[in-house]
């Protein structure tokens, strides 16, 4: 069975600050992909980020960063320079080969003015 | 980028009723959908795969006679909740993939509430 672990169900981070979200995951697929999602208090899941099991480098979107570290099954987010507007809850997900997707319970991030 | 629109955003209904919630592709044919289940402050939870012709693949511990899905489409999936109870309140969302698509992200509806009163 899949498993997506977020053992933070809270975080706090002052502005212009970087934080890290961990995220640990366990699978026996070959191939799986890495996610993290943004939900806002509206719910929409808005994408930020993707790391395949293959990629050998960690994936980067603008302030977003992952630190993927395969052996330790850990994907970890990064945001740097926080701004107030990133104060949302954050999904780590798994892809698996079906296209499932299995959630983590998710970080509640606050950003300090 | 790829839009998936779900259809109602909110709804209220008595409980006994059924509701049908839709979940469109608008630029892009998805052979298959996926529905998840978001209670308040918890995760998402996958219900079922929405496979295009074919029935719907349910996880475990979900009854499929009372969420019904059709995905009589590429671009249409519907779940309806039937003989809705205040329990089934929640928040649902559906996902889908591009056909073709590379690996990256799957697209999510925006999501409808629903309240059973």
């Amino acid at each position: 069975a899949q498993k997506i672990t977020q053992t933070q169900p809270g975080m706090f981070v002052q502005e212009k600050e970087a934080v890290t979200l961990d995220c640990t995951y366990d699978t026996s697929d070959p191939s799986y992909g890495l996610f993290w999602y943004k939900q806002p208090s509206s719910g929409e899941m808005i994408f930020l980020i993707y790391q395949g099991s293959y990629d050998q480098q960690n994936a980067t979107e603008g302030r977003y960063s992952l630190n993927f570290q395969k052996a330790r099954k850990s994907a970890n987010l990064v945001i740097s320079a926080s701004q107030l507007g990133d104060s949302a809850m954050y999904f780590c997900a798994m892809r698996r080969t079906g296209n499932q997707f299995y959630f983590g319970t998710g970080t509640s991030l606050t950003v300090i003015p | 980028g790829a839009v998936v629109s779900q259809h109602p955003s909110r709804v209220i209904c008595k409980s006994g009723t059924s509701v049908k919630i839709e979940c469109r592709s608008l630029d892009f044919q998805a052979t298959t959908m996926f529905w998840y289940r978001q209670f308040p402050k918890q995760s998402l939870m996958l219900m079922a795969t929405s496979n295009e012709g074919s029935k719907a693949t349910y996880e475990q511990g979900v009854e499929k006679d009372k969420f019904l899905i059709n995905h009589a489409s590429l671009t249409l999936s519907t779940l309806t909740v039937t003989s809705a109870h205040p329990e089934d309140s929640s928040f649902y969302i559906c996902s889908a993939r591009a056909q073709g698509a590379g690996s990256t992200e799957a697209f999510f509806g925006q999501g409808t509430r629903l309240t059973v009163v």
